[in-house]
């Protein structure tokens, strides 16, 4: 089966660094994405890795080791906008066309002054 | 605004109700999908559309119909639906390239169903 497996909930305060680690074990794997979602919103794509290593995108970083199964999104310099949840996901597609995201229970930050 | 709409966004009906649930997306993307959240599960993928086919079904229940007139719009319709089909149904949509790249999935946010 499909698993994917995220903390469920963290906690960290404003100006920190918090790091949310997602381990997966998938039977195909094409991708791995980061999103937030803030309490009755969509989801928002955060963050994309397919290769293994580290992808900077201003405040935010996520790193792949497809060999362990498992990745992290690092947040810098915590905002009180960042409380929200962070949803991890692997498209398990072998390759062009459509393919649906596997999801992540998701992890509930929140960020305390 | 993420470029994808959903009405309604608070939907209530009794288990012998027809209703449906409209997405709309602005973006000229040419894939189109359905989740369901419910609460304490992750997201689970629900249907596939590509150019307007269904290319996947992941095992819903035949009371969720799906509908894709075109590829900027997508319907869920749903009839004789149970009380543990109360959940946020998400839409999204993507531009699927025939070399994999990102492929974004853009979603709307959300239709909040209740079923009494």
């Amino acid at each position: 089966g499909q698993n994917i497996d995220q903390p469920t909930e963290m906690t960290a305060t404003e100006g920190a660094i918090v790091q949310i680690n997602c381990t997966y074990q998938t039977s195909g794997f094409n991708g791995l994405f980061w999103y937030q979602q803030h309490a009755g919103e969509a989801p928002t794509f955060l963050s994309y890795n397919v290769l293994d290593g580290l992808e900077e995108k201003g405040r935010f970083s996520s790193f792949l080791s497809r060999s362990k199964g498992y990745s992290y999104l690092l947040l810098k310099e915590l905002q009180m906008k960042d409380s929200a949840s962070y949803l991890c996901a692997v498209r398990r597609g072998s390759g062009g066309g459509a393919d649906g995201l596997t999801f992540g229970k998701g992890t509930h930050l929140i960020i305390q002054p | 605004e993420t470029g994808v709409t959903q009405t309604p966004r608070h939907l209530v009906m009794g288990m012998t109700n027809k209703k449906s649930l409209k997405c709309e997306q602005h973006l000229g993307h040419n894939a189109m999908y359905w989740y369901k959240q419910s609460a304490k599960k992750p997201l689970e993928l629900m249907f596939v559309y590509s150019l307007e086919e269904r290319v996947e079904n992941n095992s819903v229940p035949s009371r969720f119909s799906p509908e894709c007139p075109n590829s900027s719009h997508l319907f869920l319709h749903l009839h004789t639906l149970q009380p543990e089909d109360s959940a946020l149904y998400l839409c999204a949509s993507s531009q699927e390239r025939a070399t994999q790249a990102k492929n974004i999935q853009y979603f709307g946010a959300g239709t909040r169903l209740s079923v009494l």
